[in-house]
């Protein structure tokens, strides 16, 4: 079956470095990839969409790397802040019986701790 | 501005009560979806919607039902609510035919008791 795999302990980065957040998929294909930000008691929220065929994506200090080879995509945040502290979701388009998308598939998400 | 809207943010039920959620968008997305989220599990898909009157199950529909009668309202029930059905529910919409980039709303944590 199809897996999405974040780290699934929480990430502590001091202020100012880059975080960089991992995830990984298996015995999938999928067509693209995103990101989200979801604060506690919210709604994800969009942040960045990557196909598959493209190696990367930028976005002001956010940078996403796709590699359908390692099945694996790099979310990226350069000069981190303690206000990007959050949960970050990848989420993978679902392939439907007619090959057309069904909607996306979430990871389980990596929280964020972003140190003064 | 994108906007999705849920009926309440918390929501207090009795076991066997039949509850309904309410979620509308202001986008003119053909595309909807109820999610449950629950720690250590994430978001998992309940139903999702492509049209009017459309319905399809996602990954756990059971003990769910939806309606949409309208193209911008999408309603999840449940019929005869559990405490295994304590959660948080997502709303969410988009506009490509499948899938690509969902707004979300805000949730409803419903606590059945």
């Amino acid at each position: 079956s199809q897996k999405i795999e974040q780290n699934s302990e929480a990430l502590n980065i001091q202020e100012g470095k880059t975080a960089t957040l991992t995830c990984n998929y298996t015995n999938y294909s999928p067509a693209y990839l995103q990101w989200y930000r979801q604060d506690p008691g919210r709604g994800p929220v969009f942040l960045l969409l990557i196909r598959e065929n493209e190696k990367e994506k930028r976005k002001e200090r956010l940078k996403v790397t796709f590699d359908t080879t390692l099945k694996q995509s790099l979310f990226h945040i350069t000069a981190s802040q303690p206000a990007d502290s959050a949960t970050y979701l990848c989420a993978l388009d679902i392939r439907g019986p007619g090959g057309g998308a069904d909607g996306l598939t979430f990871g389980k998400g990596t929280h964020l701790i972003i140190q003064p | 501005d994108v906007k999705v809207t849920q009926s309440s943010r918390y929501l207090v039920k009795r076991t066997g009560e039949k509850v309904f959620l309410e979620c509308v968008q202001d986008m003119d997305h053909e595309n909807m979806f109820w999610y449950r989220q629950d720690p250590g599990l994430g978001l998992r898909l309940i139903y999702f919607s492509y049209d009017v009157k459309m319905k399809e199950k996602g990954d756990i529909p059971e003990g769910y039902s939806v309606s949409r009668e309208k193209k911008e309202r999408f309603s999840l029930i449940l019929e005869s609510a559990s405490t295994n059905q304590t959660s948080m529910y997502l709303c969410a919409s988009s506009s490509h035919p499948r899938g690509e980039t969902q707004y979300f709303g805000p949730g409803t944590r419903l606590l059945v008791l």
